[in-house]
This record gives structure tokens, sequence and C-alpha cells, in this order.
């Protein structure tokens, strides 16, 4: 079983409409958790980080679930930029930044 | 302020043959990390400088595989003698101490990666 998992997709929907990717994580030791965007042949970026509580950044949601051990991404009102492929990002407990990708989800939104 | 960068964005070469890669991180970054990934797989991780000293090289696929970072600034990748399954993107990424921000983490910054591919 691979240490993060996600549905590669790809998923595909209009603009404007609402879409949410999950991950799940198998270490349960996990301490940190991250949605990276990566667009076609460029490098990861950070889009945001994912707290116990749920965090939001405009459109964006990102929930962690620690007891089923599986995050969540959500994007309200999908525009055309938002196409690119989303990483789930885990990272070991004890401060050390060695991290672990899952395999992304691509995400196309059309006209 | 510049970003990472890393050199060359492209390199074919054929098996057997040796490749440099280069990664310049952003100034001041003690961290630095190499990343690879192979076609359709996850991008997975190779090693962890802290300044010039290697935290973590449990990554490294083999002893064909080696990574420098003389000085503590800039870091190579030397792959020496190339495999057909060394082709993908190699990525460096880089961060700051951690204690500089008070947090487990910081944010990783990528380079924008070299293609490499072994024929």
């Amino acid at each position: 079983r691979k240490e993060v998992e996600q549905d590669p997709g790809p998923f595909n929907v209009p603009e404007g409409a609402t879409v949410a990717f999950n991950c799940t994580y198998s270490n349960s030791a996990s301490q940190s958790f991250f949605w990276y965007r990566q667009d076609c042949r460029k490098e990861p970026k950070l889009l945001m980080s994912v707290y116990s509580s749920g965090n939001e950044d405009g459109r964006f949601t990102a929930q962690l679930n620690r007891a089923s051990q599986y995050i969540s991404l959500l994007i309200r009102d999908s525009k055309l930029s938002d196409s690119a492929t989303y990483l789930c990002v885990v990272t070991p407990s004890g401060g050390y930044q060695k991290v672990t990708f899952g395999t992304g989800t691509k995400l196309q939104v059309i006209p | 302020e510049a970003g990472v960068t890393q050199f060359p964005s492209h390199s074919v070469i054929e098996k057997g043959q040796t490749v440099t890669l280069r990664c310049d991180p952003i100034s001041g970054h003690d961290n630095l990390y190499w990343y690879r990934r192979v076609m359709g797989k996850e991008i997975k991780f190779l090693l962890h400088f802290v300044k010039e000293s290697k935290q973590d090289e449990s990554g490294m696929p083999n002893n064909r595989f080696l990574a420098e970072r003389t000085g503590g600034t800039y870091s190579t990748l030397k792959v020496q003698p190339a495999e057909l399954e060394d082709s993908g993107v190699y990525f460096c990424a880089s961060s700051q101490e951690s204690w500089t921000s008070g947090s487990a983490y910081n944010e990783q910054f990528f380079g924008p990666g070299t293609r490499l591919t072994v024929l």
C-alpha cells in the first residue's frame, strides 16, 4: 500500500462547479499535511496547509480527519485557472521535513 | 528575490554516460532537498542537506547517485553511470531553518526541475 494515495483523475468539471479531492495516508504518526499545486511541466507550489480544525483560503477549503487518516480539498466556483494537478503531501512526526507526495489528482476545468 | 534554480532544464544522455545536475537554492536557505519523479509515479524524496551535511539520504536509489553540497550553497547530483530507469524529472527544493518560523515545517520552495532522459 502506498504511503499517500490519491485518485489520479482526471476530474473534468465545468466552470463554476464545486469539486472535492480526497487523499488517504497510511502512517498514523504523520504530523503535517499540505496540498501542493503543480501546473503542467512546472514545479510544485504550496497551495495550503491542512489543519485538524479545517482551514479556508478564499475558494479553497482543506480538512483533516486524523481518525480516518484522510485529508480533503474543496474548490468552490472553479475557474479555468484552477486546472492543474493537486498533490497531497504528508510529513512525519518529529519536525523532520522529509515529505511524502501522493501521485496527484488532475483537475481540468472546462469552459 | 530569485527562486530555486536548476541546471540544465533538460538533459538527454546515453546509457552508461555521466550527468551532473545542479541546484542553486534560495539564498539563506540551509535546507536543500532532491526529489525525483519518474513518469507515472509520485514525486519521491532522494536526500536532504542541512548546510553542507547530509541529513538523510535514505531515498537515494543506489551508489550510482552522488550528491554534494560543498560550502553549503549550491548542490550537485551526479549519476554515474546512467541507466534507462534513471529517466525522470529531478526537482530540487530549499527551505529555511525550522526555528526561524517556530513551526515544525518550513515551506519547501521547488525549482523548475531537470528533465533527464537516458537512451
